[in-house]
């Protein structure tokens, strides 16, 4: 089955400085990634779409200068938190798909998550 | 808009008890996608199953049977004979669904906490 991996599993920063996770698509190129934060016990919260070679679509409410997303190849999206606080501790989940249609099937396959936690 | 609704927060059963999680679903679309994830104390989400709109069959997989009924925008899951190993969180989850281009969003329900007890 199509596999995403995410990188890093965990990571712990100070206030005031960024992080980048990586998502990619090991066996499959994605047209599509998606960006999912996750609270504590809480649902998935759609960030953005980043679409291969073009901007990130963000959900309403996000920052988008805040969460920087690039989406640079098909196997690969990173989501840039700048300057981060300890508000922005979470678990973050990529998400990768092959796109719609008949044979994209709109079908997500979720990496393992990100634990971000900001000091 | 579309919204998905698991109205159980949490269950707690015993081992070999059967168990139904529900979902209710909202959308405009006449075409989309609902998904069931497992979400174990690890994190990582895994995939369940995918039913597209226009299949209403049930399915059966083991132990997991999943009943698709449109005409009340449901999408309920069942675990016949629950095990310790069936606890974890589950997320109900609606997908637009495009004829062509790039994947659409999805929308998850807020998860349903299982609890099974040996």
């Amino acid at each position: 089955g199509a596999v995403v991996s995410q990188h890093p599993s965990r990571v712990i920063c100070k206030s005031g400085t960024s992080v980048k996770i990586e998502c990619r698509s090991l066996d499959f190129q994605a047209t599509t990634m998606f960006w999912y934060r996750q609270f504590p016990k809480k649902s998935l919260m759609l960030m953005a779409t980043s679409n291969e070679g073009s901007k990130a679509t963000y959900e309403q409410g996000v920052e988008k200068d805040k969460f920087l997303i690039n989406h640079a190849s098909l196997t690969l999206s990173t989501l840039t938190v700048t300057s981060a606080h300890p508000e922005d501790s979470s678990f973050y989940i990529c998400s990768a798909s092959t796109g719609g249609g008949y044979r994209g099937r709109n079908e997500q396959f979720f990496g393992p998550g990100t634990r971000l936690t900001v000091l | 808009a579309q919204k998905v609704t698991q109205a159980q927060t949490e269950i707690s059963v015993v081992e070999k008890e059967d168990v139904t999680l529900d979902c209710v679903y909202e959308t405009r679309d006449t075409t989309y996608y609902l998904f069931w994830y497992k979400q174990p104390p690890s994190g990582e989400l895994v995939f369940l199953i995918r039913r597209n709109s226009f299949d209403e069959q049930n399915e059966i997989s083991g132990r997991y049977s999943w009943n698709f009924q449109k005409s009340t925008s449901s999408f309920n899951f069942t675990i016949t004979a629950s095990q310790v190993v069936d606890s974890a969180v589950y997320f109900c989850a609606l997908s637009e669904a495009r004829l062509r281009g790039n994947a659409g969003k999805s929308t998850f329900g807020d998860g349903t906490t299982l609890t099974v007890k040996p």
